[in-house]
């Protein structure tokens, strides 16, 4: 089956520290990749996404590289801000299929 | 601003109670999705619209009945809830599979 497995938190940085948070998958076929973000009282924003093997996705200051033969979509950042604070998914679609799914979620805490 | 729209953003609903959570956009995407979020959890995926059809119902209890009126309304109709079924409840919308739109949410209570 489909699934993505993120690791545990809560994440707490200083600010400008180097961010990464880890996320592997397992998928039949060729899922594409997604980070979406989760602000306090909101609901989820799409952060980056790929959609193939190599493929990096970047947005913010935030990048993953979408790695096939680790099947892994970490997310990193080189320095980050306070107002990063949040919940970060990690998630995959898979190829005929309506349904994403998603890892349990990382919290980070960044502090000034 | 989110694109998709959510109302209410707060309801408190006893038991017996019959209530429906709205969620509207305006972006033309052709599919619609409910999803329901307990503290500290991912979404779980409930409904799937297509073009106004229900394509994916995941097992939902018959307690929650959703409705898509038009191709940019999607209700969801509440009825005799459980405490259990308290949540943050989101919709969201894409134009293909991807990339959903999400909306801010309905958070729900029910006593």
């Amino acid at each position: 089956g489909n699934s993505v497995t993120q690791m545990e938190g809560p994440v707490t940085l200083s600010e400008e520290a180097f961010l990464t948070i880890n996320c592997t998958y397992t998928a039949t076929g060729y899922p594409s990749l997604f980070w979406y973000v989760q602000y306090p009282g909101e609901g989820l924003q799409l952060l980056l996404k790929a959609t193939k093997a190599d493929d990096k996705g970047s947005n913010k200051g935030f990048e993953a590289t979408y790695r096939k033969e680790t099947t892994s979509f970490h997310l990193e950042k080189g320095s980050v801000q306070v107002s990063d604070s949040a919940v970060y998914f990690c998630a995959l679609l898979n190829t005929g299929f309506q349904k994403l799914v998603f890892g349990t979620g990382t919290r980070l805490l960044v502090s000034p | 601003d989110t694109e998709v729209t959510q109302t209410p953003k707060h309801l408190v609903m006893g038991m017996t109670n019959k209530k429906s959570l709205k969620c509207e956009q305006h972006m033309g995407h052709r599919a619609m999705y409910w999803y329901k979020q307990k503290a500290k959890k991912p979404p779980e995926l409930m409904f799937v619209y297509s073009y106004e059809k229900l394509s994916i119902n995941e097992s939902v209890p018959s307690r929650f009945s959703p409705e898509c009126p038009n191709s940019s309304l999607l209700n969801l109709h509440l009825h005799a809830l459980q405490p259990e079924d308290s949540a943050l409840y989101l919709c969201a919308s894409s134009q293909g599979l991807w990339p959903l739109h999400f909306g801010n949410g309905t958070r729900l209570t029910v006593t």
